[in-house]
């Protein structure tokens, strides 16, 4: 069974880089009909996507966090990650990577890691 | 890019029938995701591409999407349904994940 976990620290300063990283195990990495996406949730608001990999291929972000934001793989470990730079307070969230299924234009998340929380604060 | 409207709330008594709409503009051209999230955990696929459910998703949970408004249809609600429920779209013009604000389910 796929199983996907986040990890990184639970608490970053503002102005600081928040690293993240997500492991895959138990199912495929590289799929014609996977990509792989970084989800985060403040509190109390809905989702919102950050950004997505197509391995190999393509990496694709949300307009208003490409600034600060990079996504990179490491396939000899099965792992995806995530830079955040010069974080503030509205990036305390939980963040949380998903398997994102690709069946030509329309795509969903399924399924989504447990998820990790950040808080910045100094 | 595309912005999804949802009600924050919608309340029903255990048995009836809930509706969760999704709202946007010609979204029926679209293929709407939904997810459903307890608190504390992870949101869950409930169905994608409109109308199909993964597997272990019971059948009282359905989709549609017509015109401006997709909706979650949940027949026969129990005390378990209670949950935020987020849709979901890809913006193939602009290669864009985007969610609607999410509906909060009170089951009275």
């Amino acid at each position: 069974q796929l199983q996907i976990q986040e990890s990184g620290p639970g608490l970053v300063k503002p102005s600081e880089t928040l690293s993240l990283t997500c492991t895959i195990s138990g199912g495929p990495f590289i799929s014609n009909n996977y990509y792989w996406a970084w989800i985060r949730q403040a509190p109390g608001k809905g989702p919102e996507w950050i950004g997505s990999l197509q391995l190999g291929v393509a990496t694709y972000y949300n307009p208003s966090l490409r600034s600060r934001v990079t996504l990179s793989v490491d396939t000899s470990k099965n792992q995806i990650s995530l830079r955040f730079n010069s974080v503030t307070a509205a990036d305390t969230a939980i963040y949380y990577c998903a398997r994102q299924v690709i069946s030509g234009p329309i795509q969903w998340f399924d399924p989504w890691g447990q998820g990790t929380r950040v808080t910045v604060s100094s | 890019s595309v912005v999804l409207t949802q009600p924050p709330s919608v309340s029903v008594a255990p048995g009836k029938t809930a509706l969760i709409p999704c709202g946007g503009p010609n979204i029926g051209s679209l293929s709407v995701h939904w997810y459903q999230q307890r608190p504390g955990q992870a949101p869950v696929l409930v169905v994608h591409s409109d109308r199909d459910r993964p597997s272990g998703i019971p059948e009282r949970i359905s989709g549609s999407n017509s015109g401006n408004t997709a909706t979650l249809t949940i027949s026969g609600v129990e005390a378990g349904d209670e949950a935020d429920y987020y849709c979901q779209v890809w913006d193939s013009s602009v290669d864009q994940g985007v969610f609607g604000g999410g509906t909060k389910l009170t089951v009275l």
